[in-house]
């Protein structure tokens, strides 16, 4: 199966300073990979999505990036602010998109970002 | 705009019993998944339906059993209860064909096994 390795675990930067969280996928068949913002007791909130047609994608101050060959993809945030303050989570899945249904995420072990005052 | 309803949001039981979550799609989405999530750790996979089939299966133990109904909502049934089935439990709708069946969550159920 599917298998999602995320880095690093805890992130602190500065208010106003970018943040990068890294993603590495097993399997090449992978072909959705969203990115997930989950606050304490709250369900992940989806922040930005990329398939593997496309390398990158960007929503003002968020952007990812896929690599196909080397199976990883980053999350960006640029001019961090404090409520950017959470757990992220990429995750992974093969897409299906006509009939059948679509698989279960696999998610990485996410990473808890903070940022500094 | 609406979102994936979970019911109940808290639920205490004890060891051996059985509890059942509820869980109600965005409108139109034909695809459920249910997810676990232990404290401190990333949502684990269950178990997922389409269109009133199941779809894709996870980590789901044998005393869990889902299915998903007529009106598309879903409801998951977990028996003989253990006190590390305590987690929270989400469940997600997507809509199949969609531009990029986009996978959204609700605000999960908290399990305490007592």
């Amino acid at each position: 199966g599917e298998n999602v390795e995320q880095h690093p675990s805890t992130l602190s930067v500065q208010e106003g300073d970018s943040a990068v969280i890294k993603c590495t996928y097993s399997d090449s068949a992978s072909n959705y990979f969203p990115w997930y913002k989950q606050e304490l007791g709250k369900g992940p909130q989806l922040i930005i999505d990329i398939r593997s047609n496309v390398g990158e994608k960007k929503d003002q101050r968020i952007a990812v990036t896929l690599n196909k060959t080397a199976k990883h993809f980053s999350l960006h945030i640029t001019e961090t602010q404090p409520e950017d303050s959470a757990v992220y989570f990429c995750a992974a899945s093969i897409s299906v998109y006509s009939g059948g249904g679509a698989d279960g995420l696999t998610f990485g072990k996410g990473t808890h970002l903070i940022i500094q005052p | 705009a609406a979102g994936v309803i979970q019911s109940p949001r808290h639920l205490i039981k004890e060891k051996r019993e059985t509890a059942t979550l509820k869980c109600y799609p965005i409108p139109r989405h034909d695809t459920v998944y249910w997810y676990q999530q232990g404290p401190g750790q990333d949502p684990q996979f269950l178990i997922s339906f389409y269109e009133k089939m199941q779809s894709d299966k996870g980590s789901i133990p044998d005393r869990f059993s889902a299915q998903q109904f007529s009106d598309y909502h879903s409801e998951l049934n977990m028996s003989s209860l253990e006190l590390g089935d305590s987690a929270l439990y989400f469940c997600a709708s997507s809509l199949e064909g969609d531009p990029g069946n986009t996978i959204y969550f609700g605000e999960g159920s908290w399990l305490t096994v007592v």
